[in-house]
């Protein structure tokens, strides 16, 4: 595509379900990144993989979130038991080269856990 | 403290002025520096990269990386009304790491 494409746009959900938010990077990009922004704040880093390995998990904030990208393409973000503080916008975003210092990203899923 | 630190605004300028944005960092591992802008409801779209100290320029965009004061700067001349946006400071470290740092973003409007 000739973007980063996340979906769903927007997820509504109640505390304690389980959400997966899917990203479909540029086409041929090596390199993909999940950030969090929570309102008012920048872009948190969360995890990145370099084709299909998760090279750095350090930015997960706890083991209710989990990341895949099993084919090196299409990635997905799991958030298991939901809380209040998971409300945020979840960014993901693509590279071509590993290391690459352009890096495209996508509009964001916002999530709402009420 | 945080490792980048940026002005929230919100910074309301007339049409036409220069608009400068400016960061602080406390990490002096950083050598990579991006300025990403933002529209509401979008996601971050690059601006411009800069690697370790001087200037770059693009347009009506110029941006200056200071090391030694640890202190980055984007400067926008003839501000419009389009340039309306948050504007967010991000950095990285040098090696093959690819984790970026941003700034909290500082809110910008151009008034017509």
């Amino acid at each position: 595509g000739a973007g980063v494409s996340q979906s769903p746009r927007y997820k509504v959900a109640k505390r304690g379900q389980d959400v997966a938010l899917r990203c479909d990077p540029i086409s041929g990009h090596v390199s993909l990144f999940w950030y969090q922004q929570a309102l008012g704040q920048g872009p948190e880093f969360l995890t990145y993989f370099q084709n299909e390995a998760q090279l750095d998990k350090s930015g997960l904030p706890s083991d209710r979130f989990f990341a895949e990208r099993p084919e090196g393409s299409v990635s997905t973000l799991k958030i298991q038991r939901t809380q209040q503080e998971d409300s945020a916008v979840y960014l993901c975003a693509s590279s071509q080269i590993s290391a690459g210092n352009t890096i495209y990203f996508g509009e964001g899923s916002w999530l709402t856990v009420v | 403290q945080k490792e980048v630190e940026q002005d929230p605004g919100p910074l309301s300028v007339p049409e036409g002025a220069i608009v400068s944005l400016n960061c602080t960092y406390s990490n002096s591992a950083f050598q990579y520096f991006m300025w990403y802008r933002q529209y509401s409801r979008k996601g971050p779209e690059l601006l411009m990269y800069t690697y370790s100290s001087g200037n770059k320029e693009d347009g009506r965009f110029t941006a200056q990386v200071d090391k030694s004061s640890k202190y980055i700067s984007l400067f926008i001349r003839d501000s419009q009304p389009s340039d309306s946006a948050t504007y967010l400071c991000a950095m990285k470290e040098g090696g093959a790491t690819n984790k970026l740092i941003f700034g909290t973003g500082t809110l910008l409007a151009v008034q017509p």
